[in-house]
């Protein structure tokens, strides 16, 4: 099947640092990729859609110059949190969608990332 | 705007007792319907899915019937195992929404051997 990875899984920072996250389609093409981000027991909270070669399209609240996104392939994004405090301390998941699927409107998720800033 | 909405948890239950976690949602048209389900530490993963009324989902002993009538999606199990212990997300995909996912606030089931 489709499978989704991210890097790193697990990531430690101080404030004021920035941190780059990878999402990677491994075996299909994404026209589309994802970004959640998810608090303790809550749901996910989409943060941005980027289209392979565009500019991302971010969600209200989301602040675009905080979370910089990239899309420069057909099989990787990268979510840079910029500048990162300790209330962006999260665990953030990308999903990856192809347009070649019969099932078009199918997302596959990412393993997630932890990130925590002290 | 679309919506869905989950019975709170946690729901704790014993081993090989029936499941059954309540969704409903709120869309125009004819939205995709999914359950996904998260397993501690980790992503999401797709359990289930009915992209149109009538249709039943199934997997790993999880079904879903995609009622038009009610607007709804109950996630059931007939015998749930220590295993499926996870937070389980239901969710949909309006036939206009650009493939973007609406969720539900997700539901921690626990099962106790």
């Amino acid at each position: 099947g489709a499978v989704v990875s991210q890097h790193p899984s697990r990531v430690i920072c101080k404030s004021g640092t920035s941190v780059k996250i990878e999402c990677r389609s491994l075996d299909f093409q994404a026209t589309t990729m994802f970004w959640y981000r998810q608090f303790p027991k809550q749901s996910l909270m989409l943060m941005a859609t980027s289209n392979e070669g565009s500019k991302a399209t971010y969600e209200q609240g989301v602040e675009k110059d905080k979370f910089l996104i990239n899309h420069a392939s057909l099989t990787l994004s990268t979510l840079t949190v910029t500048s990162a405090h300790p209330e962006d301390s999260s665990f953030y998941i990308c999903s990856a969608r192809t347009g070649g699927r019969a099932l078009a409107n199918e997302q596959f998720f990412g393993p997630g990332t932890r990130l925590t800033v002290l | 705007g679309d919506s869905v909405t989950q019975m709170e948890g946690p729901v704790t239950l014993s081993e090989e007792a029936f499941l059954t976690i309540n969704c409903t949602y709120t869309a125009t048209g004819y939205p995709s319907l999914f359950w996904y389900v998260q397993y501690p530490g980790e992503g999401l993963q797709l359990l289930l899915k009915a992209t149109k009324a009538d249709d039943k989902g199934s997997n790993k002993g999880f079904e879903a019937t995609y009622r038009k009538e009610t607007t709804s999606f109950h996630l059931e199990k007939g015998s749930v195992q220590v295993s499926d212990s996870a937070v389980y997300f239901c969710a949909l995909v309006a036939n206009n929404a650009g493939n973007m996912l609406t969720f539900g606030g997700g539901t921690r089931l626990m099962v106790k051997p």
